[in-house]
């Protein structure tokens, strides 16, 4: 079956740090990757996604490049702020299939001024 | 992307309870889902509901406890029955809008006390 696995949270930064949420994933077939983040209490927003290898998905500074021979979708980011403290949820839905995606357990990420 | 509204968006129940949630999108889709999060956890299906037929449920979720509608392509609402404080949760509707991607409403926050 498939899975996601995501790093341990919480991930904890200084502002303008760097940030790595690593993501790897195991599927049957050809998946679609998915980064969404939940803000503090609020719901599930799609940040980016990626449909096919070697995929770049971007949005807000954040990237993830969909690597198939190792089978991961990182989440990047060049420098964090404050209002990127959130939980990252790392996700995979295959393609042509039900849609119903398989969530990995979530990343919290803390900024700190 | 498509505007998905839930409401309640919080509420405090008393036990024995139920409550029902309501979800509306602002475009027509086939596929809709119900999720819960507990404190602290990633996302649990619940229940896929497509219009004009009966609502899929996972395992571990029963139709007497969590009873579905889905009476036409743009509303689902999900009923929590005779509510216990193990029901406290986030309970999240989302839809297939095209993509390959579901998209999410803001959530409804249930404290059962």
């Amino acid at each position: 079956g498939n899975s996601v696995t995501q790093m341990e949270g919480p991930v904890t930064l200084s502002e303008e740090a760097f940030l790595t949420i690593n993501c790897t994933y195991t599927a049957t077939g050809y998946p679609s990757l998915f980064w969404y983040v939940q803000y503090p209490g609020e719901g599930l927003q799609l940040l980016l996604k990626a449909t096919k290898a070697d995929d770049k998905g971007s949005n807000k500074g954040f990237e993830a490049t969909y690597r198939k021979e190792t089978t991961s979708f990182h989440l990047e980011k060049g420098s964090v702020q404050v209002s990127d403290s959130a939980v990252y949820f790392c996700a995979l839905s295959e393609t042509g299939g039900s849609y119903i995606p398989t969530f990995g357990r979530g990343t919290s990420l803390i900024v700190h001024p | 992307s498509a505007v998905i509204s839930q409401k309640p968006s919080r509420d405090i129940c008393q036990r024995g309870t139920s409550l029902t949630i309501q979800c509306q999108v602002d475009s027509q889709v086939t596929m809709m889902f119900w999720y819960r999060q507990q404190p602290g956890q990633s996302l649990t299906l619940i229940a896929t509901a497509n219009q004009g037929s009966e609502a899929t449920y996972e395992s571990g979720f029963v139709i007497d406890k969590f009873p579905i509608s889905r009476p036409n392509l743009t509303f689902s609402t999900l009923t929590v029955s005779n509510m216990s404080p193990e029901d406290s949760s986030i309970y999240l509707c989302s839809a297939y809008i095209g993509g390959n991607t579901i998209y999410f409403g803001e959530g409804s926050w249930l404290t059962v006390v």
